[in-house]
C-alpha cells in the first residue's frame, strides 16, 4: 500500500525557517518524482515544486511564488522527500502536501504550517 | 501570469450528467498541458481522478471521464451520485510548472 506521511508542520514566526518531511512507503521511491503542493485556509490548491529521481537527473523545479526561498531535496536511502522553507511569510500559511508524481496520484494527508508572530 | 479558469459552482441532480471545464488564459488547452483533475471533500486531502487528459487511476469510478472539449479540458460525471458532491480542481502543465484552476464546487441536489 502506497503511503505518504508529511510531518514537521507547526507555528513559526515570519522570517524564520521550517523543514517538512515526507516519508514514503509502498513503492519504489528511488525511481519516483515527488512534488509538493499547498492549500491556504479556505483557498484553492497551489503547486510548489518537484524533484525528479536521480536517474532522471535529480533536478528540481519551483513555482515563482517560492523560488529562491524553498528548496526540495530527497534522501533515497530513507525514502524521504524534504521541503526546506526559508524566509517564511504569513502568506505561506497553508496545509502542505507531498504527492507522488508522473503521474500525480497518491497524496499525503498534509501538514499544517502557520506563519504568525 | 497564467490563469486557469473553472466554473465556480455547478449544481446537478442525482443520476444526472454534468461537465466541468478548465480553460487556459494562453489559449486552447491541448494534450500537451497534461490536464489533471482532482476531487476534494471538506477536511480531506485531494484525490486524483484523471491524468493526461483522459487517463483514470485505478480507483477512479467509471462515471468520471476526462476529455478535451471546445479548447478546454473537461471532466464529465455521468450518473452523478450524492457522494460526488465536492470541490473539483483541474491542473495544467506549462513547461516546467503546474497551475491549478480555482476549483468548481459541485452540488448534488
Amino acid at each position: 500500500e502506497v503511503q505518504l506521511v508529511e510531518s514537521g508542520g507547526g507555528l513559526v514566526q515570519p522570517g524564520r525557517s521550517l523543514r517538512l518531511t515526507c516519508t514514503a512507503s509502498g513503492f519504489t521511491f528511488v525511481d519516483s518524482t515527488m512534488s509538493w503542493f499547498r492549500q491556504a485556509p479556505g483557498k484553492g490548491l497551489e503547486w510548489i515544486g518537484f524533484i525528479r529521481s536521480k536517474a532522471s537527473g535529480g533536478t528540481t523545479g519551483y513555482a515563482a511564488s517560492v523560488k529562491d526561498r524553498f528548496i526540495i531535496s530527497r534522501d533515497d536511502s530513507k525514502s524521504i522527500a524534504y521541503l526546506q522553507m526559508n524566509s517564511l511569510e504569513t502568506e505561506d500559511t497553508a496545509v502542505y502536501y507531498c504527492v507522488r508524481d508522473r503521474p500525480l496520484d497518491y497524496w499525503g494527508q498534509g501538514t499544517l504550517v502557520t506563519v504568525s508572530s | 501570469q497564467t490563469v486557469v479558469t473553472q466554473e465556480p459552482s455547478l449544481t446537478v441532480s442525482p443520476g444526472g450528467t454534468v461537465t466541468l471545464t478548465c480553460a487556459s488564459s494562453t489559449g486552447a488547452v491541448t494534450s500537451g498541458y497534461y490536464p489533471n483533475w482532482f476531487q476534494q471533500k471538506p477536511g480531506q486531502a485531494p484525490r486524483a481522478l484523471i491524468y493526461s487528459t483522459s487517463n483514470k487511476h485505478s480507483w477512479t469510478p467509471a462515471r468520471f471521464s476526462g476529455s478535451l472539449l471546445g479548447g478546454k479540458a473537461a471532466l464529465t460525471l455521468s450518473g452523478v451520485q450524492p457522494e460526488d458532491e465536492a470541490e473539483y480542481y483541474c491542473l495544467l502543465y506549462y513547461g516546467g510548472e503546474w497551475v491549478f484552476g480555482g476549483g468548481t464546487k459541485l452540488t448534488v441536489l
